[in-house]
């Protein structure tokens, strides 16, 4: 079965600076990847996703991640964090037979200082 | 208006009770998800819908049932509600692939005292 691990689970960082979050997976074959992100008080949105294709992805509200299959990673990366940025990200897999069903990380907390 | 729509947001309740937390969609897919949220666990599949006449059982499944009542509407309820019931609960629909986006309501928060 896969798995999803998210190795930060809060990560402070300055208005400003980048920011990057973690995420390595455990999947035999080539797996869909998603990164969403929830606000405080609200459901999950998509910020990008992964199935195939160009290895480096772009998504909404600047975030950009990379999928890397020989480190099994597709860490999220974002150039200049804004305040609004302050959030939780989940990363998650899907597989090619999972019908749509995915398999959450844990989450990592972003706190955005001025 | 929301695309994917829960009630109620909010839920306390006692330890034995039954509760039933709706989820609605007007963005016409088929498939339909219930998930819990926990704290430095992430969230948690309960269960899966592909459409009217099929659900499935997901990864915690014990001490949950469903309904899925027409294509627009999921119904998650717990029969005997015990207090590590308490947590975050979401709804979430998509389309007919595994790479389809998965939309998210904006969930119900349930404590069970």
């Amino acid at each position: 079965a896969q798995s999803v691990t998210q190795p930060d689970i809060h990560i402070t960082v300055s208005e400003g600076a980048s920011l990057e979050l973690r995420c390595n997976y455990s999947y035999g074959a080539t797996p869909y990847l998603f990164w969403y992100v929830q606000s405080p008080g609200q459901g999950l949105q998509l910020l990008l996703k992964y199935f195939s294709g160009d290895t480096l992805v772009q998504g909404i509200k600047g975030f950009e991640a990379e999928f890397k299959r020989s480190q099994s990673s597709f860490n999220l990366r974002k150039p200049s964090v804004h305040w609004s940025d302050a959030a939780e990200y989940f990363c998650a897999v899907g597989e090619t037979d999972s019908w749509g069903k995915l398999q959450f990380g844990a989450g990592t907390q972003v706190v955005v200082t001025p | 208006d929301a695309d994917v729509t829960q009630t109620p947001r909010n839920r306390i309740t006692k330890t034995g009770k039954r509760i039933m937390l709706e989820c609605s969609q007007t963005k016409g897919h088929d498939r339909m998800y219930w998930y819990r949220q926990d704290p430095g666990l992430g969230l948690r599949l309960i269960y899966y819908s592909f459409d009217v006449k099929d659900i499935n059982k997901g990864e915690i499944s014990d001490g949950y049932s469903v309904s899925r009542q027409a294509q627009a509407k999921f119904s998650l309820s717990l029969e005997s509600a015990i207090p590590n019931q308490t947590a975050l609960y979401f709804c979430a629909t998509s389309a007919g692939s595994s790479t389809d986006t998965q939309y998210f309501g904006p969930g119900t928060r349930l404590t069970v005292l």
